[in-house]
């Protein structure tokens, strides 16, 4: 089974300063899909990037990039120029890309990213 | 993006009565779509996978005869919480995928909050 770990229960960065939330997940599948995902207190679900296993190109989104190691299997969100509207829960996410798997997330424990003005 | 939506957002109700929570994809149709449970500060759980037109698919440690899933249409899917009891007081989330493979992204609701007392 897919297991997804991320170490870091809680963090803080300072405005304008960068973070990084690293993800760790192990998996014998060899396509899959990497996620995250950003919930903030409102609680609604917001996809920030996602990144296909077959890319060796990281993923990037504006302020928010990838470090995207398959091998260590590995999937770490960089946010630059950090915002007070990034403080936020945030979610590493596994989906298999097996069709009958049906397309379900897995998710880690997640990660409280706190920003000081 | 694609809008999911779900009704009641937040629900009170006596130990022992029954709760139904609807979710909906507004603008596209869902063949599939996920229900997750979360406990404050905690990461979502997948309880179950839920297919238009069939059985739904329950992942190991839920209930089915206390959590019914039904996906009637291609845009409806309706979990049911039987006789309640205050331990099922907790954040349920449901999702769909645009569409079914692929990095598709999830889109999710915007989460039914009960409490049972």
């Amino acid at each position: 089974a897919q297991t997804v770990t991320q170490s870091q229960p809680e963090m803080s960065v300072q405005e304008a300063e960068t973070v990084t939330l690293s993800c760790t997940y192990d998996t014998s599948e060899s396509d899959y899909y990497l996620f995250w995902y950003k919930q903030p207190p409102s609680r609604q679900m917001i996809l920030v990037i996602r990144q296909e296993a077959y890319k060796q190109q990281n993923a990037t989104e504006n302020r928010f990039s990838v470090n995207f190691q398959k091998a260590a299997k590995s999937f770490s969100l960089k946010i630059s120029d950090s915002q007070l509207g990034d403080a936020a829960m945030y979610f590493c996410a596994y989906r298999s890309g097996l069709y009958n798997q049906g397309g379900k997330l897995i998710f880690g424990q997640g990660t409280e990213l706190s920003v000081k003005p | 993006g694609a809008v999911v939506s779900q009704h009641p957002s937040w629900v009170i109700c006596k130990s022992g009565t029954s709760v139904k929570i609807e979710c909906r994809s507004l603008d596209f149709q869902a063949t599939t779509m996920f229900w997750y449970r979360q406990f404050p500060k905690q990461s979502l759980m997948l309880m179950a996978t839920s297919n238009e037109g069939s059985k739904a698919t329950y992942e190991q440690g839920v209930e089915k005869d206390k959590f019914l899933i039904n996906h009637a249409s291609l845009t409806l899917s309706t979990l049911t919480v039987t006789s309640a009891h205050p331990e099922d007081s907790s954040f349920y989330i449901c999702s769909a995928p645009l569409r079914a493979g692929g990095p598709n992204e999830q889109f999710f609701g915007p989460g039914t909050r009960l409490t049972v007392l």
